[in-house]
């Protein structure tokens, strides 16, 4: 069974630093991982998905890699500003299991 | 592109009451999910529908919910009778077919209090 893990559970940094969320997972056999972005009261919005062949995916200042056989994912954040303020979760996709996720990191950036 | 819409965005009911969620995917998507995330937990995925039929519905509490999706549209999820331990925020997503190589699409919530 797929066990995720998050960390640190919460996070709160000033506007322009450069920030790293971690994600493990304890079944490597995966197709892919998705990391989300959840702002309060609201769903969860797709950020990137990482296909488990690849080790980076971009997307603007996100930048996400994944480690499968050492179960990890990061979630590198460059520059961040106040509006990136939300929780962040992973989910790793192991293909005959539906998307387990973490509990998130929820993140606030000091204007 | 219309987003996945669900209904009501809040609801309080007593317990052993019941209630009930509307949601209507996204055109097209033949993959509609439900998901239970409790306060500072993750989404725990309750049920999973491949256009109507139901794909994984493992972590369903079926003595008291259940939920359909006629015609492969739009689905609802009914609990009754309601405990308190179900306050959560219930989310639908949806994805053009099973594959985790598809990304999810969710809609806003609905948030269910149970006094």
């Amino acid at each position: 069974k797929q066990e995720v893990t998050q960390i640190p559970a919460a996070l709160s940094v000033p506007e322009g630093e450069n920030l790293v969320l971690n994600c493990s997972f304890t079944d490597s056999a995966i197709y892919n991982l998705q990391w989300f972005r959840q702002d309060p009261g609201k769903g969860l919005t797709s950020l990137l998905l990482i296909q488990s062949s690849q080790r980076e995916q971009t997307s603007g200042r996100l930048n996400a890699s994944l480690d499968k056989s050492s179960g990890r994912s990061t979630l590198y954040i460059a520059a961040s500003q106040p509006g990136d303020s939300a929780t962040y979760l992973c989910a790793p996709y192991s293909g005959n299991t539906p998307l387990v996720f973490g509990k998130g990191t929820r993140l606030s950036v000091i204007a | 592109e219309a987003g996945v819409a669900q209904s009501p965005r809040y609801k309080i009911i007593e317990k052993r009451q019941s209630v009930a969620f509307w949601c209507n995917p996204i055109s097209g998507h033949a993959t509609l999910y439900w998901y239970q995330q409790i306060l500072g937990q993750g989404p725990k995925l309750l049920i999973q529908f491949q256009n109507n039929g139901v794909v994984d519905d493992s972590q369903l509490p079926k003595d008291r919910f259940s939920a359909e999706r006629l015609k492969g549209v739009d689905s609802t999820l009914k609990i009754q009778p309601a405990k308190l331990e179900d306050s959560a925020v219930y989310l639908c997503a949806s994805s053009r077919s099973a594959s985790g190589a598809n990304v999810l699409t969710f809609g806003a919530g609905s948030r269910l209090t149970v006094l």
